[in-house]
């Protein structure tokens, strides 16, 4: 059964500690996103990977952090930069970017 | 400048078909038309995209207009599980193009 997988669906932490969501897809996609979304508002972009071992900025890249070591997994570090780390985040593939994209189910963080 | 307009909600009696509109009098000829629904609480689902001609898959139908400025996506026989919010997103296919959610259309549907 093809898809994308998030995990874990929610997470806890304290101010100042860094933590890694996790982002898997077995759909052979060369794309994947990172997303963030808050409370009644759209979507906004973090990072992007076009490819294995390439990741661009998004529109809100600012105390984040990726990596694309496989082309299944995209891995997104919340850093304790991040002002305001509390949200829901998507993950998302496309078979290139560009293209729809599927989304995973997302993992809720919440920071305090 | 938002790219499409979308009312912010609308009603549909179960079972019922559901006609959810969308403006997008600037579009421009390489940029296709996408509609995605967002759960509550779940991520994005991908629903169905054109570029001039009508679509259907299972999911829905998308009819564009002639002029392309407005389109409308429809669900034949709505049930509760479409209460969503619906988003109809412009965009080209070009390498790099992202997806922008707006604001969207919150669907209700009732018994």
């Amino acid at each position: 059964d093809g898809g994308i997988t998030q995990s874990p669906k929610y997470l806890f932490r304290k101010e100042g500690q860094n933590v890694t969501l996790s982002c898997e897809q077995n759909l052979n996609h060369d794309a994947m996103y990172w997303y963030r979304q808050d409370p009644g508002q759209g979507l906004r972009l973090i990072y992007y990977s076009q490819i294995v071992n390439d990741f661009q900025k998004g529109d809100i890249a600012e105390g984040y952090s990726v990596s694309r070591e496989k082309k299944e997994s995209f891995p997104l570090t919340v850093t304790s930069a991040q002002k305001n780390p509390t949200a829901f985040y998507l993950c998302a593939s496309s078979i290139v970017t560009g293209r729809e994209q599927y989304f995973g189910p997302g993992t809720r963080l919440t920071v305090t | 400048d938002a790219k499409t307009t979308q009312p912010p909600s609308m009603d549909c009696a179960e079972g019922r078909a559901a006609n959810l509109p969308c403006n997008h009098s600037t579009i421009s000829g390489n940029e296709y038309v996408y509609w995605y629904r967002q759960i509550h609480s779940q991520g994005p689902q991908y629903i169905i995209h054109g570029l001039k001609n009508n679509e259907t898959n299972e999911m829905a139908s998308l009819i564009i207009t002639e002029d392309r400025k407005s389109s409308t996506l429809i669900l034949p026989h709505a049930t509760l599980r479409d209460t969503a919010v619906y988003y109809c997103i412009v965009k080209n296919n070009n390498a790099g193009n992202m997806l922008t959610f707006g604001g969207g259309t919150r669907l209700m549907v009732k018994p």
